[in-house]
């Protein structure tokens, strides 16, 4: 069974911490995104990262930023959290290059910030 | 730019009753369609994929590229449908975006 797993289900963070979402995918995947969840607003790419140490933005960057050291780990970064940031964040993993290629994603984060 | 919209924030029918969720798109290439489905209290999962050309849980989606439509449709709703529907585009460099959502809710 195919698993990415996010290191959190909830986490309360005060306005100003530096906050750290991980994701672990076991598929031996290329590409690795995190997403924010908002109602009314969908999934927003935040950042997506195609390869060990390659990143691009998405839609949302500012911020944050990632982390991609090992091809399984994938890190959003919040510098200097703020109430705005308050969410449910979604990672994802999907195999590089074939067509026909899903994305496979975590159970979420929701980040609340005071 | 890639783009995905989806214009019905929530769609309510009643069991039996045909389902219509609609979704156009804006890419300039050659796009890769999805549609993915979360259920109450888990996580986000695919449903179907334009190139597969399948059935599942009895829901199609044809890609209309004259219209940048990939509407997903089912004859005949079921309680268990009732779920939030994303509408996906695969485009360059593999980036994945995602429209912003349609709650359907199926009645008794």
């Amino acid at each position: 069974d195919v698993k990415v797993t996010q290191s959190s289900r909830y986490l309360v963070k005060r306005t100003g911490e530096k906050v750290f979402l991980e994701c672990v995918q076991d598929m031996d995947h290329e590409n690795m995104f995190w997403y924010r969840q908002d109602p009314g607003l969908g999934l927003r790419l935040i950042y997506f990262s195609y390869d060990v140490k390659m990143k691009e933005k998405g839609d949302i960057p500012e911020g944050y930023s990632v982390s991609r050291e090992k091809k399984e780990r994938f890190s959003l970064i919040l510098e200097s959290a703020s109430t705005n940031q308050t969410s449910m964040y979604l990672c994802a993993s999907s195999a590089r290059g074939n067509r026909n290629t899903e994305a496979f994603f975590g159970q979420g984060t929701r980040l609340t910030v005071v | 730019a890639q783009r995905v919209t989806q214009p019905e924030k929530l769609l309510s029918v009643f069991k039996g009753a045909p389902v219509e969720l609609k979704c156009n798109y804006s890419y300039s290439g050659s796009p890769e369609l999805f549609w993915y489905v979360q259920y109450s209290r888990q996580r986000l999962q695919l449903l179907l994929r334009h190139i597969s050309r399948e059935s599942i849980k009895g829901f199609t989606a044809d890609l209309n590229k004259g219209e940048t439509s990939f509407h997903l449709k089912k004859p005949f709703a079921q309680e268990e449908d009732s779920a939030m529907y994303y509408c996906a585009l695969k485009g360059s460099a593999s980036k994945i975006i995602f429209g912003s959502g349609t709650r359907l809710s199926i009645r008794p």
